[in-house]
């Protein structure tokens, strides 16, 4: 059965360093999305792309965040200078049309 | 700004028993509403979706229905057991003018043997 995959599964970082989450969609899937859920807390929307640009964000998705396609498969979230509140566990969805989202397992962030 | 709930946050029965999970969503102006199961340090798993005209759907032993007019769904599990346990997640598509997924904190469900 097709499945998002997300790398790293696990990432460990200093406060201040750059990040790179990525994530490979299901391969005729064209609408791509960021979410991610704080420990303990509800799942939250950051980003979706269409077509090679950002459709729609959040008031987290700030200057910080940034996301792109560049070889046009692996789909990346980078996040430039993190913060210790940027701990999180970020998950991956990807869509091919109206219908369900689906979700990959997940990086999780930890910022020291 | 969408607001979802889910009640009960925690719920645990005896194997064998059905049970009904509960969701509300604050602006009924929605597009779908999608369930999702989440095991402990893990991703999501999509169960059902229920697109806006529907009032429900059925996947073996899960039942979702939604009543888009008062803002609410709810989960029905049917025969529960063991490998059930996992916290539910009720995710809403639209409403405060946004396409995105709005999700409720999750009911976490425990059955036990």
């Amino acid at each position: 059965e097709p499945e998002v995959t997300q790398t790293p599964s696990h990432q460990v970082t200093q406060m201040g360093q750059e990040v790179i989450l990525r994530c490979v969609p299901i391969s005729n899937h064209l609408y791509f999305y960021w979410y991610r859920q704080i420990l303990g807390q509800k799942v939250e929307f950051l980003v979706s792309f269409y077509n090679n640009e950002i459709s729609e964000k959040s008031e987290i998705f700030d200057d910080q965040f940034s996301v792109e396609r560049p070889d046009g498969s692996n789909f990346t979230l980078k996040i430039r200078s993190t913060k210790l509140e940027d701990s999180a566990m970020y998950f991956c969805a990807t869509q091919a049309g109206i219908g369900e989202l689906f979700f990959g397992e997940g990086s999780r962030l930890t910022v020291l | 700004k969408q607001e979802v709930t889910q009640i009960p946050a925690a719920l645990s029965v005896p194997e064998g028993e059905n049970l009904v999970l509960n969701c509300s969503f604050t602006d009924s102006a929605i597009y779908n509403l999608q369930w999702f199961r989440q095991d402990p340090g893990k991703g999501l798993t999509s169960l059902l979706l229920i697109q806006s005209s529907q009032r429900e759907q059925t996947s073996g032993r899960l039942n979702a229905s939604l009543d888009k007019s008062s803002g609410r769904s709810t989960l029905y599990i049917a025969a529960s057991q063991p490998g059930d346990s996992a916290t539910y997640l009720c995710a809403v598509r639209g409403g405060a003018g946004s396409y995105q997924l709005t999700f409720g904190k999750g009911t976490k469900l425990s059955v036990i043997p």
